[in-house]
């Protein structure tokens, strides 16, 4: 079946620092992939998306690329600030499916 | 503004009692997902619904109900056979058709507790 594996956090980085936060999958087909965010005590928001090969998808400075050959779609930021601390889901849609397969989250923290 | 909305934020219910979570959305969208999320955890699928008057079970639906009578709103109501029901619960909707890459977009989370 289909499943998205993160890197295992907590992530704990000082402000201004680089920021990578590893996504792999398992699909069959051509799945659209998606970085969703989760604040304290709020619902999920969609970070960016990418829906075919090769495809990046950025927003708010970060960004990732969809790359079928290793089957990754990693998440990058150049300098992060105290206020993206927060949890980051990786998540997959393959194509006709009505349903999305989240990875387990990865707890970013950013010292000041 | 269009989104989703959940209320309330905050629940809290005695072991036993049957509760209901609402979700109402205006985006117009077909589809509307449940989910439950505990502690340091990822999401659940509970149930989901992809138009009106059908619903299909998630992978954790044991103990829980919904139904779906508007395209508006798919409340979920957590029953007494439900044996740990204490979470957060998020719901979810999604534009559907073809061409659609069924991205979900979520509300702001309900979170139960139950003594």
């Amino acid at each position: 079946g289909n499943s998205v594996t993160q890197m295992e956090g907590p992530v704990t980085l000082s402000e201004e620092a680089f920021l990578t936060i590893n996504c792999t999958y398992t699909a069959t087909g051509y799945p659209s992939l998606f970085w969703y965010v989760q604040y304290p005590g709020e619902g999920l928001q969609l970070l960016l998306k990418a829906t075919k090969a090769d495809d990046k998808g950025s927003n708010k400075g970060f960004e990732a690329t969809y790359r079928k050959e290793t089957t990754s779609f990693h998440l990058e930021k150049g300098s992060v600030q105290v206020s993206d601390s927060a949890v980051y889901f990786c998540a997959l849609s393959e194509r006709g499916a009505q349903k999305l397969v989240f990875g387990q989250g990865t707890r970013l923290t950013i010292n000041p | 503004d269009g989104g989703i909305t959940q209320s309330p934020k905050y629940l809290f219910r005695k072991e036993g009692q049957n509760v209901t979570l609402s979700c109402e959305q205006n985006l117009n969208h077909d589809a509307m997902y449940w989910y439950r999320q505990d502690p340091g955890q990822g999401l659940r699928l509970i149930y989901y619904s992809q138009i009106v008057n059908d619903f299909q079970k998630g992978d954790i639906a044991e103990g829980y109900s919904v139904s779906r009578e508007k395209k508006e709103s798919f409340p979920l109501t957590v029953t007494s056979a439900q044996k740990n029901p204490t979470a957060f619960y998020l719901c979810a909707s999604s534009p559907t058709g073809q061409g659609r890459t069924y991205e979900q977009y979520f509300g702001p989370g309900t979170r139960l507790t139950v003594t």
